[in-house]
């Protein structure tokens, strides 16, 4: 049963600073991980999807990584700005395919 | 924009009443997915349906059913409404019902709260 966890729970940073989020699963044989943002009270946003052949995506200042052999994934945050506050969650499916599995997420705050 | 709306935006009820929440799918989505997410925790699934026919479910009770119809939209529906209820409930939408190799869209979600 795929089990996702992130780590940390919350993270307070100033801007321009470069971070780094977590998160691992337990069951490697993904085909596939994905990013998403939420605003307080919000919907989610996709922010990078990374297939299991791939071991990076980036999107402007977003970078995200995976290595399926250690079940974890990295989303690296570029120079991060007070617009960067937010809830990020990462997901993966579970082995029938039918459904996301979603850790807790980390919050971010970015002060300026 | 993901092109998946849902209604109402935010819901009010009281313990023991039942609620219908609606979703509209992209069109050309076959499948519909929903999730629950309490405050301060991660999106739980709760079921999908693919072309009308539920086809996969999470550890949620009966009381949790759904609907899907040939018009790209969805409802779910719980009865007997608890206190712990409270919470964002998100509609998903794919072309496929296998998430190996498909991409779900999410909508804005709707604010539950039981009183």
């Amino acid at each position: 049963k795929q089990e996702v966890t992130q780590i940390p729970a919350a993270l307070s940073v100033p801007e321009g600073e470069n971070l780094v989020l977590n998160c691992s699963f337990t069951d490697s044989a993904i085909y596939n991980l994905q990013w998403f943002r939420q605003d307080p009270g919000k919907g989610l946003t996709s922010l990078l999807l990374i297939q299991s052949s791939q071991r990076e995506q980036t999107s402007g200042r977003l970078n995200a990584s995976l290595d399926k052999s250690s079940g974890r994934s990295t989303l690296y945050i570029a120079a991060s700005q007070p617009g960067d506050s937010a809830t990020y969650l990462c997901a993966a499916p579970n082995q029938a395919g039918t459904a996301l599995i979603f850790g807790k997420g980390t919050t971010l705050s970015v002060s300026s | 924009e993901t092109g998946v709306t849902q209604s109402p935006t935010h819901l009010i009820k009281t313990r023991g009443q039942q609620v219908t929440l609606r979703c509209s799918s992209q069109s050309g989505h076959n499948t519909v997915s929903w999730y629950q997410q309490a405050l301060g925790q991660g999106p739980q699934f709760i079921f999908q349906y693919y072309r009308e026919e539920e086809n996969g479910r999470g550890n949620f009770p009966p009381r949790f059913s759904g609907l899907q119809f040939p018009n790209y939209s969805s409802e779910l529906n719980v009865n007997a409404l608890e206190l712990d209820d409270s919470a964002l409930y998100l509609c998903a939408s794919s072309l496929d019902r296998d998430l190996n190799t498909d991409t779900q869209y999410f909508g804005p979600g709707t604010r539950l709260t039981v009183l």
